[in-house]
């Protein structure tokens, strides 16, 4: 049972480019997420998903695409990278919003 | 909208001292609610957390008990570890996750 995986653990952009951060689950939960992590701002929600085929938006979605074709997988699209999207990304999943949310490691981003 | 606030950081104790964390939230009806830990170079894990009023979350020696009348779920400790030098999160929950902004603990020696 691997819990949340996020891949890549590391990566480093330029401006304009875009990337697929990954998200994969095994615990068969309906509701995933993803946060950002920045110093002094605790985390943020980007977007979420409460069950496969159905998303919306979080605090911050700007700049950020989403979809969620399968129960397991939920992919975040960055379409143009920018300096200000440099943070550390977590995937998240729970059986339902209330209940305990479980946490991937994380991907460090740098967009130069 | 729902908001979670907790005490700034960083809190640096020493071993075997008294801890609390403040948090205090604003929210519609009656959230659940969370503490998370965040260990250097991981991801947040589930500390502990209450469903209702009154109700007492506990584990690995950590405490909060969800108060309504103050909209409080403060986290103490009786004698912390150098071990429990990590990032502490609250959070409550509705609809959607709500976190604090985080508090920093150093456990000294």
């Amino acid at each position: 049972n691997a819990g949340v995986t996020q891949t890549p653990k590391f990566q480093v952009l330029k401006t304009g480019q875009s990337m697929t951060l990954q998200c994969a689950q095994d615990m068969n939960h309906e509701y995933m997420s993803w946060y950002r992590q920045d110093p002094g701002m605790g985390l943020r929600l980007i977007h979420y998903s409460v069950g496969a085929g159905i998303t919306d938006q979080g605090e911050v979605p700007n700049g950020y695409n989403v979809s969620r074709s399968t129960t397991e997988d939920f992919p975040l699209r960055l379409l143009s990278a920018a300096p200000s999207q440099t943070s550390v990304y977590f995937c998240a999943s729970g059986a339902v919003p209330q209940d305990t949310q479980y946490f991937g490691p994380g991907t460090r981003l740098t967009v130069l | 909208g729902d908001s979670v606030t907790q005490m700034e950081g960083p809190v640096t104790l020493s071993e075997e001292a008294f801890l609390t964390i403040n948090c205090t939230y604003t929210a519609t009806g009656y959230p659940s609610l969370f503490w998370y830990v965040q260990y250097p170079g991981e991801g947040l894990q589930l500390l502990l957390k209450a469903t209702k009023a009154d109700d007492k979350g506990s584990n690995k020696g950590f405490e909060a008990t969800y108060r309504k009348e103050t909209t409080s779920f403060h986290l103490e400790k009786g004698s912390v570890q150098v071990s429990d030098s990590a990032v502490y999160f609250c959070a409550s929950r509705n609809d959607k996750i709500i976190f604090g902004k985080g508090t920093r603990l150093h456990i000294l020696p």
